[in-house]
């Protein structure tokens, strides 16, 4: 069956580390997201990629970073990890731009940065 | 801009008692209108979306929502609660220009008590 993973699952660094989470879709869509869920804010867009070569900084961009190689993957890359980075992470992705199409969510990666 | 609001962060029912959670959106025309609901440890999972017509949404595990221009309201519902409705629900906004993007709600966590 298609599938959205993500990986690792649960990660601890040390601050100033570089850190990248893992995000891979069998599913063949053109669309990825990165989000980060924080008590009291909900979901927050951080990257997000409509095909290869494509990306595009969402809401909480700052000291993140994403590139798309190819279809189903879409890693993002802390460039040092600082405390408030601290969170939980989900990786989505949609098959077609507009249309509403729905947004199909990996089960989440829990950073803690000490 | 869009916005959500879930004004609700906890709400707390019996088992079998009915259910409302509300969501209130801002945005300058009709959006599309989803509902999500997080499992504990798991990524979310959609519930149902509006996008035009029928302004009453049937969705899966028995929850509808109802879409209120004039309140710009789309409030979750459910006759009926069973203990495995307790999770985190998460109203969403997509603009129809950009419904790739999503606006999160801050989310409402549901206890059900036996």
């Amino acid at each position: 069956d298609a599938e959205i993973t993500q990986s690792p699952r649960h990660k601890i660094t040390e601050t100033g580390r570089q850190v990248t989470l893992a995000c891979h879709q069998t599913w063949n869509h053109n669309n990825m997201f990165w989000y980060r869920q924080d008590l009291g804010h909900g979901l927050r867009l951080i990257h997000y990629s409509y095909g290869v070569q494509d990306t595009n900084k969402g809401e909480v961009s700052d000291g993140y970073s994403v590139s798309r190689s190819n279809t189903e993957d879409l890693p993002l890359t802390l460039e040092s990890a600082a405390s408030s980075q601290t969170s939980v992470y989900f990786c989505a992705s949609s098959p077609e731009t507009g249309l509403g199409y729905e947004q199909y969510f990996g089960p989440g990666t829990r950073l803690t940065v000490t | 801009a869009q916005s959500v609001t879930q004004p609700d962060i906890h709400i707390t029912v019996s088992e079998g008692a009915s259910l409302e959670l509300r969501c209130n959106y801002s945005y300058g025309a009709t959006p599309y209108l989803f509902w999500y609901v997080q499992s504990p440890g798991q990524g979310l999972q959609l519930l149902l979306k509006y996008f035009s017509g029928d302004t009453l949404v049937q969705g899966i595990k028995g929850f509808e929502a109802e879409f209120k221009r004039s309140q710009s309201s789309f409030n979750l519902r459910k006759p009926s609660v069973h203990w495995s409705d307790a999770a985190e629900y998460f109203c969403a906004v997509g603009a129809p220009a950009n419904t790739d993007k999503l606006i999160f709600g801050t989310g409402t966590r549901l206890q059900v008590f036996p």
